[in-house]
C-alpha cells in the first residue's frame, strides 16, 4: 500500500485566486513528480524533483511551481488561477523501481 | 505521433473473456510500466518491466524490447477489471528524474 497523499481531493475556485495543492509521502523517497491530466487526455510530467532543494520543470509546460524542502513534502502553486488550469493533478513518488500515484487532486478553476 | 500508443483506445467484452491490450512506443526505454486508473482518478502501478514477461493474479504483462512492444493480458476477466489501463516508459534519455512518458489509455468495460 503506498503512503502517498494529496490534498484537496477537488477544488473549485474563482478566476485569479492563488492555490496550492498538497502532496506528502511517507516512504522516504528522494525522488517526487507532478503529472497533469486534462479530461479524456493522457498524463504529462510538468514538474519533478530528483530530493530536497533540487526542482525542476517537466515535459509540459506549466504555470505553476514547486518546492521541496522537506523530503516528504512537495506542493504545487498557482500564483493566479485561470480556466486553462482545469484539470487533474497527480503526484508521484519513486524509489527508483516503481512509481506510487496519490489519488489526484481534481482542479476547477471557473 | 505520441512516443507510447495504446490499442485498443476502447474495449468492451464480456466476463470471462481473455483480455489483450497492447502498447508500442517510439523510443529507447530502462523501463515500461502498466498502470490502472479507476474512475476518481487514482492510479495503481500493475507491472514494471525490463524485459520477458511477469504474472500477478489474473495479470500477465510481456515486453518484446527488440521490437519495441509490449502487452497487457487479462484471463478470466470480471466486471470489477473495468477500468483505464495507461502504458508508461522511462526512456532512456534519462532526465526527468525517470518521470515517466504515458499513452492515451485503453478504456476497458468488462460486462456480467
Amino acid at each position: 500500500e503506498a503512503d502517498i497523499y494529496q490534498t484537496p481531493r477537488y477544488l473549485v475556485i474563482g478566476t485569479g485566486k492563488k492555490i496550492t495543492l498538497e502532496c506528502s509521502q511517507t516512504m522516504g523517497h528522494d525522488k517526487m513528480y507532478w503529472y497533469q491530466q486534462d479530461p479524456g487526455m493522457e498524463l504529462h510530467l510538468i514538474h519533478y524533483s530528483y530530493g530536497v532543494n533540487s526542482t525542476e520543470k517537466g515535459d509540459l509546460s506549466s504555470e505553476s511551481t514547486v518546492s521541496r524542502i522537506r523530503t516528504e513534502h512537495f506542493p504545487l502553486t498557482l500564483e493566479s488561477a485561470r480556466p486553462s488550469h482545469t484539470s487533474q493533478y497527480l503526484c508521484a513518488s519513486s524509489n527508483s523501481y516503481e512509481q506510487y500515484f496519490g489519488p489526484g487532486t481534481r482542479l476547477t478553476v471557473t | 505521433k505520441n512516443e507510447v500508443e495504446q490499442s485498443p483506445q476502447n474495449l468492451t467484452a464480456q466476463e470471462g473473456e481473455f483480455i489483450t491490450i497492447n502498447c508500442s512506443y517510439s523510443v529507447g526505454i530502462s523501463a515500461l510500466h502498466w498502470l490502472q486508473q479507476h474512475p476518481g482518478g487514482g492510479i495503481v502501478s500493475l507491472f514494471m518491466l525490463s524485459s520477458g514477461k511477469k504474472k500477478h493474479g489474473r495479470l500477465i504483462a510481456t515486453i518484446n524490447i527488440q521490437e519495441k512492444h509490449s502487452s497487457l493480458h487479462i484471463t478470466a476477466s470480471h466486471p470489477r477489471d473495468s477500468a483505464v489501463y495507461i502504458c508508461a516508459v522511462r526512456r532512456l534519455s534519462g532526465g526527468g528524474a525517470d518521470g515517466l512518458t504515458f499513452g492515451k489509455g485503453t478504456h476497458l468495460i468488462i460486462q456480467p
